[in-house]
């Protein structure tokens, strides 16, 4: 089956870092996103791994562990405004599907002052 | 700028009536498009894969009959609710292109 983890609800005070993991297990795998999802609109990209290791862009940054199934997205100097759902999703080729992506159900991230 | 359009971006209709929702790719052609559905307080769920030219590919669990696909071009997938009950309001997101940075912006539909 498929299946990709991630926690409910986090909280974290402005300024600071938070980590939100992301655990997957999928009959293919052809690549791991990052999505930012405000109430009432459609997700926004983040970022994307394919291959093992962190990828940084700005305040976000995202790691991932093929061998371990694994992945966190890693958002420094915290806004108000980074209070959103927080989507991880795999890119899953099993089955002869094409570039299907498999989403997780999200973790919803209340920045504090 | 968007590169995927969907209309409309909310809809009311009555229970049992058919509604329509677009979706075009603004500046590419789209072979594969993918409609998803979206619960309140829950995860994006793929629904479909729209294929230009040919049938749609359903996930399991969604009925075709009742969610009918049509790519007739390269640029247009149309998302058809046929005779819409209440527990079919949801938030309705299309992409394209391999899409993952593709999106629509979305499509709120409400059934009374």
């Amino acid at each position: 089956g498929q299946n990709i983890d991630q926690p409910t609800e986090m909280t974290a005070t402005e300024g600071a870092i938070v980590q939100i993991n992301c655990t997957y297990q999928t009959s293919g795998f052809n690549g791991l996103f990052w999505y930012q999802q405000h109430a009432g609109e459609a997700p926004t990209f983040l970022s994307y791994n394919v291959l093992d290791g962190l990828e940084e862009k700005g305040r976000f940054s995202s790691f991932l562990s093929r061998s371990k199934g694994y992945s966190y997205l890693l958002l420094k100097e915290l806004q108000m405004k980074d209070s959103a759902s927080y989507l991880c999703a795999v890119r899953d080729l099993g089955g002869g599907a094409t570039n299907k992506l498999i989403f997780g159900t999200g973790t919803l991230l209340a920045v504090q002052p | 700028g968007a590169v995927v359009s969907q209309h409309p971006s909310w809809v009311i209709c009555k229970s049992g009536t058919s509604v329509k929702i677009e979706c075009r790719s603004l500046d590419f052609q789209a072979t594969t498009m993918f409609w998803y559905r979206q619960f309140p307080k829950q995860s994006l769920m793929l629904m479909a894969t729209s294929n230009e030219g040919s049938k749609a590919t359903y996930e399991q669990g969604v009925e075709k009959d009742k969610f009918l696909i049509n790519h007739a071009s390269l640029t247009l997938s149309t998302l058809t609710v046929t005779s819409a009950h209440p527990e079919d309001s949801s938030f309705y997101i299309c992409s394209a292109r391999g899409a993952e940075s593709d999106f629509g912006p979305g499509t709120r539909l409400t059934v009374t």
